[in-house]
């Protein structure tokens, strides 16, 4: 199994471009969260997907927005990219009928600088 | 979901238990304790979790007082790939999208 796995690794992007990251899971996990982690920060929810066909805002969702394509997938948007937008990106996944109930697993990240 | 107060950074030396501290005093009845690290800038990696009772994993041990107010992980012989930030974190067991890491404890651990 892959896990969590995410792309871009690494992304430079002008202010004002768009773009979008991918997350995929293999591991048939319910729910689905983007994090950012700035410098020296811990990490802060984006947007998360309890469950396919559903998201909700987390703490910082403002110029983000996300699609839950399907089970294995969940894509994070920047429509319109900032320089305040630069961070370390983070996705994670969990069940709830995991036997450690609300573990998450993520993935290695991705790498956004906006000039 | 109840916040939780660490450390900014604490030093261990290796092959000596690593105990790291964490304050939760407005943790609810139903919030569980889960700890995570975070090896040099990957992903978040889970640890433990526990309610009320300690806890102990192949990784480490989860002390949560009788109060529950606060709590201490336990690495009981640190080595220096333990080396990391650790993030206690207070939540509903099955809403995980409640989760708030805060900026955890930098843990270095010295030869």
């Amino acid at each position: 199994n892959a896990g969590v796995t995410q792309t871009p690794k690494f992304q430079v992007l002008k202010t004002g471009q768009s773009m979008t990251l991918q997350c995929a899971q293999d591991m048939n996990h319910n729910s689905m969260y983007w994090y950012r982690q700035d410098p020296g920060m811990g990490l802060r929810l984006i947007y998360y997907s309890a469950s396919e066909g559903t998201t909700d805002k987390g703490e910082v969702p403002n110029g983000y927005n996300v699609s839950r394509l399907n089970k294995r997938e969940f894509s994070l948007r920047l429509e319109s990219a900032a320089p305040s937008q630069t961070s370390v990106y983070f996705c994670a996944s969990s069940d709830v009928m995991r036997f450690r109930l609300g573990e998450q697993f993520f993935g290695p990240g991705t790498r956004l600088t906006v000039l | 979901d109840a916040k939780t107060t660490q450390p900014t950074s604490m030093d261990c030396a290796e092959g000596r238990a690593a105990n790291l501290p964490c304050n939760h005093s407005t943790i609810s009845g139903n919030e569980y304790v889960y700890w995570y690290r975070q090896i040099h800038s990957q992903g978040p990696q889970y640890i433990i979790h526990g309610l009320k009772n300690n806890e102990t994993n192949e990784m480490a041990s989860l002390i949560i007082t009788e109060d529950r107010k606060s709590s201490t992980l336990i690495l009981p012989h640190a080595t220096l790939r333990d080396t990391a930030v650790y993030y206690c974190i207070v939540r509903v067991r099955t809403n995980a999208g409640k989760s708030t890491f805060g900026d955890g404890t930098t843990l270095t651990v010295k030869p």
